[in-house]
């Protein structure tokens, strides 16, 4: 079967960083991506990998080994706006998307 | 703004009443998905159309669900007979695919029901 697995939740503080972990299995691979949502509000994208190795943007990285069917995504210098839900999400053969539950990321002073 | 669009944002509907909600995708995108999200879930995937045709349905997708693209361009999602069950929000999302290569989906903001 097709599955994504990651945290429910994490807890971090404000200025620190933080790495979200994801597990997929899917038939097929075509890619992965992040994305975030605020409560109450539309995903909104954050990153694209299908190569391996780190892509690095702003203050939010994305790492994809695609022989260990594993990502993360790396938040810098966190704020308390990070606060959201992030969702990973890998492409099948079929080009369709398998969604993980999301980790909802807690942000303190 | 030429973001994807989608309307109502909010329905509350009583049990058995039928429901349609509509999604204008970015004007240039080919491909239109319609997910099903619960609190604290990923999005489900519901149905989807390369430009005016349904290539894919959810197998766990009921015969209450229909959803059209008559020209390629807005959706509508209809829920007939709706149960309390149904009650969630219904994201809209489209894409630009060329050569088999998905691009980054764009999500409107969801319309979300309540089903009484």
């Amino acid at each position: 079967g097709q599955n994504i697995d990651q945290p429910t939740e994490m807890t971090a503080t404000e200025g620190a960083i933080v790495q979200i972990n994801c597990t997929y299995q899917t038939s097929g691979f075509n890619g992965l991506f992040w994305y975030q949502q605020h409560a109450g509000e539309a995903p909104t994208f954050l990153s694209y990998n299908v190569l391996d190795g780190l892509e690095e943007k702003g203050r939010f990285s994305s790492f994809l080994s695609r022989s260990k069917g594993y990502s993360y995504l790396l938040l810098k210098e966190l704020h308390i706006k990070d606060s959201a839900s992030y969702l990973c999400a890998a492409t099948d053969s079929n080009y369709q998307l398998i969604w993980g539950a999301g980790t909802k990321l807690i942000i303190k002073p | 703004d030429t973001g994807v669009s989608q309307d109502p944002r909010h329905k509350i509907t009583k049990r058995g009443q039928n429901v349609t909600f509509r999604c204008d995708p970015i004007s240039e995108h080919n491909r239109l998905y319609w997910y099903r999200q619960t609190l604290g879930q990923g999005p489900e995937f519901l149905t989807y159309f390369q430009n005016e045709a349904q290539l894919e349905k959810s197998r766990l997708l009921s015969d209450r669900f229909s959803a059209e693209r008559p020209k390629g361009s807005f959706s509508t999602l209809e829920i007939q007979r709706t149960e309390q069950g149904d009650s969630a929000m219904y994201l809209c999302a489209s894409s630009l695919t060329t050569s088999g290569s998905d691009g980054e989906l764009f999500f409107g903001e969801g319309s979300r029901l309540t089903v009484l």
